[in-house]
Protein backbone atom coordinates (compact mmCIF):
# COMPACT_ATOMS: atom_id res chain seq x y z
CA UNK A 1 0.00 0.00 0.00
CA UNK A 2 1.41 3.50 -0.83
CA UNK A 3 2.17 5.90 1.11
CA UNK A 4 1.98 9.75 0.32
CA UNK A 5 4.48 10.46 -2.28
CA UNK A 6 6.19 13.76 -2.99
CA UNK A 7 8.20 15.20 -5.52
CA UNK A 8 11.12 16.41 -6.49
CA UNK A 9 12.41 15.83 -3.13
CA UNK A 10 14.88 18.83 -3.25
CA UNK A 11 14.81 21.86 -5.80
CA UNK A 12 16.87 25.10 -5.97
CA UNK A 13 15.27 28.27 -7.37
CA UNK A 14 16.44 31.63 -7.30
CA UNK A 15 14.30 34.97 -6.12
CA UNK A 16 11.38 35.70 -8.44
CA UNK A 17 10.75 32.43 -10.21
CA UNK A 18 7.97 30.24 -9.97
CA UNK A 19 7.63 26.24 -8.47
CA UNK A 20 5.18 23.53 -8.76
CA UNK A 21 5.44 20.50 -5.84
CA UNK A 22 3.20 17.64 -6.71
CA UNK A 23 1.60 15.15 -4.25
CA UNK A 24 -0.24 11.75 -4.30
CA UNK A 25 -2.10 10.76 -1.46
CA UNK A 26 -2.43 7.45 0.31
CA UNK A 27 -4.43 4.95 -1.30
CA UNK A 28 -8.34 5.65 -0.67
CA UNK A 29 -7.37 9.25 0.94
CA UNK A 30 -9.82 11.74 -0.53
CA UNK A 31 -8.23 14.82 1.39
CA UNK A 32 -4.64 17.17 0.71
CA UNK A 33 -3.57 19.29 2.95
CA UNK A 34 0.07 21.54 2.04
CA UNK A 35 2.49 22.66 5.57
CA UNK A 36 5.35 24.66 5.37
CA UNK A 37 7.75 23.87 7.97
CA UNK A 38 10.72 26.25 8.65
CA UNK A 39 13.72 24.78 10.22
CA UNK A 40 13.34 24.35 13.47
CA UNK A 41 9.78 24.97 13.33
CA UNK A 42 6.42 22.93 13.50
CA UNK A 43 4.90 22.60 10.38
CA UNK A 44 2.09 25.52 9.60
CA UNK A 45 -1.14 25.32 7.54
CA UNK A 46 -1.28 26.12 3.82
CA UNK A 47 -4.15 24.84 2.79
CA UNK A 48 -6.59 21.78 2.28
CA UNK A 49 -7.97 20.72 -0.66
CA UNK A 50 -11.41 18.05 -0.98
CA UNK A 51 -13.47 17.54 -4.48
CA UNK A 52 -11.18 19.66 -6.00
CA UNK A 53 -11.78 22.72 -4.35
CA UNK A 54 -9.59 24.47 -1.78
CA UNK A 55 -11.86 24.32 1.63
CA UNK A 56 -9.82 26.00 4.27
CA UNK A 57 -6.50 28.29 4.01
CA UNK A 58 -4.11 29.06 6.29
CA UNK A 59 -2.27 32.76 6.44
CA UNK A 60 -0.46 32.31 3.34
CA UNK A 61 -0.51 35.26 1.04
CA UNK A 62 -1.77 34.65 -3.08
CA UNK A 63 1.59 33.56 -4.22
CA UNK A 64 0.75 30.14 -3.06
CA UNK A 65 -1.99 28.51 -4.90
CA UNK A 66 -3.06 25.31 -5.23
CA UNK A 67 -5.10 21.80 -7.14
CA UNK A 68 -6.62 18.98 -6.58
CA UNK A 69 -7.07 16.37 -9.79
CA UNK A 70 -9.63 13.72 -9.56
CA UNK A 71 -7.88 11.22 -9.38
CA UNK A 72 -7.06 13.17 -5.66
CA UNK A 73 -3.23 14.12 -6.24
CA UNK A 74 -2.57 17.66 -5.50
CA UNK A 75 -0.02 20.41 -6.94
CA UNK A 76 1.43 23.25 -4.47
CA UNK A 77 1.99 26.11 -6.73
CA UNK A 78 4.49 29.51 -5.22
CA UNK A 79 5.05 32.32 -7.84
CA UNK A 80 7.43 35.21 -7.18
CA UNK A 81 9.49 33.09 -5.16
CA UNK A 82 11.12 34.93 -1.55
CA UNK A 83 14.29 33.70 0.06
CA UNK A 84 11.41 33.41 3.22
CA UNK A 85 9.83 30.66 0.78
CA UNK A 86 12.82 28.63 1.75
CA UNK A 87 11.60 25.47 3.94
CA UNK A 88 10.47 21.76 3.74
CA UNK A 89 6.97 21.57 2.23
CA UNK A 90 5.08 19.00 3.34
CA UNK A 91 1.81 16.91 1.94
CA UNK A 92 -0.57 15.20 4.18
CA UNK A 93 -3.65 12.97 3.22
CA UNK A 94 -6.89 11.45 4.78
CA UNK A 95 -9.79 10.54 4.23
CA UNK A 96 -12.88 13.20 4.99
CA UNK A 97 -14.77 10.60 7.32
CA UNK A 98 -13.86 8.56 10.02
CA UNK A 99 -11.14 8.96 12.41
CA UNK A 100 -9.17 12.00 10.20
CA UNK A 101 -5.48 10.80 10.94
CA UNK A 102 -3.27 12.57 8.60
CA UNK A 103 -0.60 10.65 6.88
CA UNK A 104 2.85 13.00 5.39
CA UNK A 105 4.74 12.60 2.88
CA UNK A 106 8.43 12.64 2.61
CA UNK A 107 7.78 16.50 2.00
CA UNK A 108 9.81 18.41 -1.13
CA UNK A 109 12.62 20.64 0.02
CA UNK A 110 12.95 24.06 -1.41
CA UNK A 111 15.90 26.45 -1.33
CA UNK A 112 15.66 29.81 -2.73
CA UNK A 113 18.66 31.87 -4.08
CA UNK B 1 -6.18 31.02 18.36
CA UNK B 2 -4.86 27.57 19.10
CA UNK B 3 -1.25 27.33 20.40
CA UNK B 4 0.59 24.77 21.28
CA UNK B 5 3.59 24.27 23.27
CA UNK B 6 5.97 21.43 23.78
CA UNK B 7 8.44 20.90 26.60
CA UNK B 8 10.96 20.06 26.78
CA UNK B 9 12.77 21.45 23.21
CA UNK B 10 15.16 18.89 23.43
CA UNK B 11 16.05 15.80 25.83
CA UNK B 12 18.82 13.87 26.11
CA UNK B 13 18.74 10.48 27.98
CA UNK B 14 20.74 7.37 28.40
CA UNK B 15 19.55 4.15 26.27
CA UNK B 16 16.96 1.69 28.28
CA UNK B 17 15.40 5.03 30.22
CA UNK B 18 11.92 5.82 30.52
CA UNK B 19 10.79 9.39 29.15
CA UNK B 20 7.57 11.95 29.03
CA UNK B 21 7.35 14.10 26.70
CA UNK B 22 4.82 16.65 27.18
CA UNK B 23 2.23 18.96 25.23
CA UNK B 24 -0.49 21.80 26.17
CA UNK B 25 -2.81 23.26 24.12
CA UNK B 26 -4.48 26.58 25.14
CA UNK B 27 -7.98 26.02 23.40
CA UNK B 28 -9.78 22.60 25.27
CA UNK B 29 -12.11 22.35 22.27
CA UNK B 30 -10.71 19.79 19.72
CA UNK B 31 -11.04 16.91 17.71
CA UNK B 32 -8.60 14.53 18.03
CA UNK B 33 -4.68 15.29 19.20
CA UNK B 34 -1.58 13.25 16.87
CA UNK B 35 1.63 12.66 18.13
CA UNK B 36 4.54 12.53 14.83
CA UNK B 37 8.21 11.58 14.66
CA UNK B 38 10.31 13.51 12.42
CA UNK B 39 13.63 12.20 11.62
CA UNK B 40 16.31 14.85 10.09
CA UNK B 41 14.58 16.13 7.16
CA UNK B 42 12.14 14.08 6.97
CA UNK B 43 8.33 13.59 6.75
CA UNK B 44 6.25 12.77 9.58
CA UNK B 45 5.66 9.55 10.60
CA UNK B 46 2.01 9.38 13.02
CA UNK B 47 2.84 7.30 15.95
CA UNK B 48 -0.37 7.43 18.23
CA UNK B 49 -4.04 9.35 17.39
CA UNK B 50 -6.12 10.14 20.67
CA UNK B 51 -9.46 11.02 19.72
CA UNK B 52 -11.29 13.86 21.91
CA UNK B 53 -13.15 11.40 23.71
CA UNK B 54 -10.24 8.58 24.46
CA UNK B 55 -7.81 8.92 27.49
CA UNK B 56 -4.89 7.12 26.03
CA UNK B 57 -3.40 5.27 23.03
CA UNK B 58 -0.84 2.83 23.09
CA UNK B 59 1.80 1.26 20.35
CA UNK B 60 4.34 -1.28 22.01
CA UNK B 61 6.52 1.21 23.88
CA UNK B 62 4.93 4.24 23.24
CA UNK B 63 1.59 5.75 25.73
CA UNK B 64 -0.22 8.79 24.77
CA UNK B 65 -2.27 9.90 27.15
CA UNK B 66 -5.18 12.72 26.99
CA UNK B 67 -6.36 15.56 29.64
CA UNK B 68 -8.73 17.82 27.57
CA UNK B 69 -10.37 19.78 30.20
CA UNK B 70 -6.77 21.02 31.33
CA UNK B 71 -5.04 20.90 27.95
CA UNK B 72 -2.41 18.60 28.31
CA UNK B 73 -1.08 15.25 26.58
CA UNK B 74 2.16 13.67 27.32
CA UNK B 75 3.78 10.91 25.39
CA UNK B 76 5.27 8.11 27.26
CA UNK B 77 8.49 5.87 25.70
CA UNK B 78 8.95 3.06 27.95
CA UNK B 79 12.94 1.68 27.69
CA UNK B 80 14.26 3.71 25.20
CA UNK B 81 16.83 2.95 22.10
CA UNK B 82 18.79 4.63 20.45
CA UNK B 83 17.24 4.45 17.42
CA UNK B 84 14.07 6.47 19.40
CA UNK B 85 16.41 9.76 18.74
CA UNK B 86 14.28 12.02 16.18
CA UNK B 87 11.81 14.38 17.18
CA UNK B 88 8.80 14.38 18.36
CA UNK B 89 5.75 16.30 17.58
CA UNK B 90 2.34 16.97 18.81
CA UNK B 91 -0.67 18.33 17.18
CA UNK B 92 -4.53 19.47 17.71
CA UNK B 93 -7.27 19.24 14.91
CA UNK B 94 -10.38 21.35 16.12
CA UNK B 95 -13.34 20.53 15.74
CA UNK B 96 -15.15 19.16 12.67
CA UNK B 97 -17.52 22.56 12.02
CA UNK B 98 -14.06 24.53 12.50
CA UNK B 99 -12.19 23.08 9.70
CA UNK B 100 -9.22 20.55 10.00
CA UNK B 101 -6.18 22.20 9.62
CA UNK B 102 -3.75 20.87 12.29
CA UNK B 103 -1.84 23.31 14.79
CA UNK B 104 1.83 21.67 16.05
CA UNK B 105 3.75 22.33 18.61
CA UNK B 106 7.91 23.54 17.67
CA UNK B 107 8.26 19.83 18.73
CA UNK B 108 10.87 17.92 21.36
CA UNK B 109 14.22 16.90 19.45
CA UNK B 110 15.06 13.75 22.17
CA UNK B 111 18.76 12.20 22.02
CA UNK B 112 19.10 8.46 23.28
CA UNK B 113 22.53 8.14 23.86
CA UNK B 114 23.89 3.63 23.59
Amino acid sequence: DAGVTQSPTHLIKTRGQQVTLRCSPKSGHDTVSWYQQALGQGPQFIFQYYEEEERQRGNFPDRFSGHQFPNYSSELNVNALLLGDSALYLCASSSFGGARELFFGEGSRLTVL
Amino acid sequence: KQEVTQIPAALSVPEGENLVLNCSFTDSAIYNLQWFRQDPGKGLTSLLLIQSSQREQTSGRLNASLDKSSGRSTLYIAASQPGDSATYLCAVRPPETSGSRLTFGEGTQLTVNP
